[in-house]
């Protein structure tokens, strides 16, 4: 079984500033992928960006980076210069081993204030 | 451009009157997910199709069914709705790809939040 757990309901950050989510996850699977979505309120998922369990490196996409220690087995997503747009819920998301489709957390309430 | 479309956007149904979603995409990918997601919640998995082939999670109710009758178009059926299924429905697409693979991944489309009255 795969587990996501994000436990930041809500985070406020100041526009320009940079913001850490948290994402902790577990699974038994030597090979896995982690994902970010951001949701707005509209409802559409939109992909940020994706950590592979053998990647060696931090991903990053633009101001995006995934800060990946997988001894503690956590995924946290970094955000820089934080805009108004960024104003959604994020979800972390899990595919390992087998399984075909993305186990969610629960998610987390980013609020940019100007 | 490729995309995953779900239509409508906005359903009202009234309360045991069977209600279809619909998702449609030209990405040609062959798995198709339906995820149910309630307010301020995770999406949660309803069932999958790899191809033409259905997956069930074992926790959906029986309530819930789909079709994918192409690779094209896939449908979620709630045969009769209840207040606890207002929820926004969200599919997704995604081909069978290695974990490897950072250039393809899920693409979803925008949902249809779905009202019972």
């Amino acid at each position: 079984a795969q587990k996501i757990t994000q436990t930041q309901p809500g985070m406020f950050v100041q526009e320009k500033e940079a913001v850490t989510l948290d994402c902790t996850y577990d699974t038994s699977d030597q090979s896995y992928g982690l994902f970010w979505y951001k949701q707005p309120s509209s409802g559409e998922m939109i992909f940020l960006i994706y950590q592979g369990s053998y990647d060696e490196q931090n991903a990053t996409e633009g101001r995006y980076s995934l800060n990946f220690q997988k001894a503690r087995k956590s995924a946290n997503l970094v955000i820089s210069a934080s805009q108004l747009g960024d104003s959604a819920m994020y979800f972390c998301a899990i595919r390992s081993g087998s399984a075909r489709q993305l186990t969610f957390g629960s998610g987390t309430q980013l609020t940019v204030l100007p | 451009d490729a995309m995953v479309i779900q239509n409508p956007r906005y359903q009202v149904t009234q309360f045991g009157k069977p209600v279809t979603l619909s998702c449609s995409q030209t990405l040609n990918h062959n798995v198709m997910y339906w995820y149910q997601q309630k307010s301020s919640q995770a999406p949660k998995l309803l069932f999958h199709y790899y191809d033409k082939d259905f997956n069930n999670e074992a926790d959906t109710p029986d309530n819930f069914q789909s079709r994918r009758p192409n690779t094209s178009f896939c449908f979620l059926d709630i045969r009769s709705p209840g207040l606890g299924d207002a929820a926004m429905y969200l599919c997704a697409t995604s081909r069978d790809f290695s974990l490897f693979d950072r250039a393809i991944g899920y693409t979803f489309g925008s949902g249809t939040r779905l009202t019972v009255v």
